[in-house]
Order: C-alpha cells, then sequence, then structure tokens
C-alpha cells in the first residue's frame, strides 16, 4: 500500500493563480481531510469529506474548494491564490469510527505534506 | 473556546529521562478519541498513541503513555526514556463525531528537545 500520497511536494504561485492540489489513498478510508499548518497554529482543518459525494467546511474554508467523486481522490483546489495561503498543506484519511466491540475512534493517516508558498 | 489545548510551546528534557506533555480538550460529546502525534523536522506526521474515552485503562505503546484524566478533560502525553531521536513537535488531538460533524481538532503542539 502506498498509504497517502500528495502532489506536488513543493509549489510556487502568483498571486491570483489558481491550482489544484492533489490527494490520494488506497486504504478504502471514507474520512479524508485536508489540513494546513502555519508555525504556532498546529494544524487547521480546511476541509472535510465523510465518503464519496459528501464534504463538508472545516476551521479556515476560505478561498478553498474540494469535491470527492471516488474514494480514493480527494484534491484541495485554490481558486485565487493569495500571499495568506503560503503554507505547509497535509493531507489526511481515515476509516470510520467502528463500533460492534469497543468504539474505536480510529486515527488519521497523513501524506507527507506540500510546501506552498505564493508571491 | 478551544477545542484542543496544549499550553507548552517548548519543552526540554534531559536524554534518559521522562517527561510529560500537557493537553486539556473541550467537548461535551460523551464519546470521544484523543490522539497523540509526532511531527519531526522531515516534516511528516507520525501517530503515537490513542486513548478512547471510554477506555478504563490508560493506553499505553511502548515508551508512550497517555496520562487520561477523564474529569479533567485533560490527556497528556507521558514519553519515558527519552531518546535524542525523541526530538520533535508533538501534537494532540481529539476525533469527535456529532450531529454537527466529524471532525479531528488539533492542538498547537508542543517542541520537545532532549538534551544529551
Amino acid at each position: 500500500n502506498a498509504g497517502v500520497t500528495q502532489t506536488p511536494k513543493f509549489q510556487v504561485l502568483k498571486t491570483g493563480q489558481s491550482m489544484t492540489l492533489q490527494c490520494a489513498q488506497d486504504m478504502n478510508h471514507e474520512y479524508m481531510s485536508w489540513y494546513r499548518q502555519d508555525p504556532g497554529m498546529g494544524l487547521r482543518l480546511i476541509h472535510y469529506s465523510v465518503g464519496a459525494g459528501i464534504t463538508d467546511q472545516g476551521e479556515v474554508p476560505n478561498g478553498y474548494n474540494v469535491s470527492r467523486s471516488t474514494t480514493e481522490d480527494f484534491p484541495l483546489r485554490l481558486l485565487s491564490a493569495a500571499p495568506s495561503q503560503t503554507s505547509v498543506y497535509f493531507c489526511a484519511s481515515s476509516p470510520p469510527v467502528t463500533s460492534g466491540g469497543p468504539l474505536s475512534y480510529n486515527e488519521q493517516f497523513f501524506g507527507p505534506g506540500t510546501r506552498l508558498t505564493v508571491l | 473556546a478551544q477545542k484542543i489545548t496544549q499550553t507548552q510551546p517548548g519543552m526540554f528534557v534531559q536524554e534518559k529521562e521522562a517527561v510529560t506533555l500537557d493537553c486539556t480538550y473541550d467537548t461535551s460529546d460523551p464519546s470521544y478519541g484523543l490522539f497523540w502525534y509526532k511531527q519531526p523536522s522531515s516534516g511528516e506526521m507520525i501517530f503515537l498513541i490513542y486513548q478512547g474515552s471510554y477506555d478504563q485503562q490508560n493506553a499505553t505503546e511502548g515508551r508512550y503513555s497517555l496520562n487520561f484524566q477523564k474529569a479533567r478533560k485533560s490527556a497528556n502525553l507521558v514519553i519515558s526514556a527519552s531518546q535524542l531521536g525523541d526530538s520533535a513537535m508533538y501534537f494532540c488531538a481529539m476525533r469527535e463525531v456529532s450531529n454537527t460533524g466529524n471532525q479531528f481538532y488539533f492542538g498547537t503542539g508542543t517542541s520537545l528537545t532532549v538534551i544529551p
């Protein structure tokens, strides 16, 4: 298994450009999410999805769009890049909360991250 | 209100000593999960340990243990016998599943430095 993959690893954009950060997982996880990590602020949730066709906003969704047409892929689109979107972006996936025995809130598996700079 | 609070931006520990990284959380849900992740300087996020809100025992994974005090809403990470390779950022996280969503919440992290 490749786990969670992200492309590209690094990207430089000019203000106003658009781009898509790719995320894919091969673990058949229903839950996928995007975070941005800024110094001193931890990881902040941008958008998440609990399954194909279902997405929802996180803490900092403005300026970003997502879609989930398949279980495997969860791309993040920057519509018009701004310097404030300079950050490291992580994609993550997780199995659903499982029951039937002890309730288990399964951990997230993270991709390697994309370092984005907007000039 | 912050869902996850980590009040120690930076910590130092002597090699081979134990260290406790603090984490408090805020939820009104009786059912949730708590996690700790390690982020070394290389940048990847590494899952360390998990505690379910209904788990009776504190979680342990090798040198990591989670000191879970439900009434105080705290989930401190204890690293025993610190090693130089433990120098990293550590993040506490919580997962909630409720009518309003299914989200993980992260704290701002604690930077741990192990001194030889």
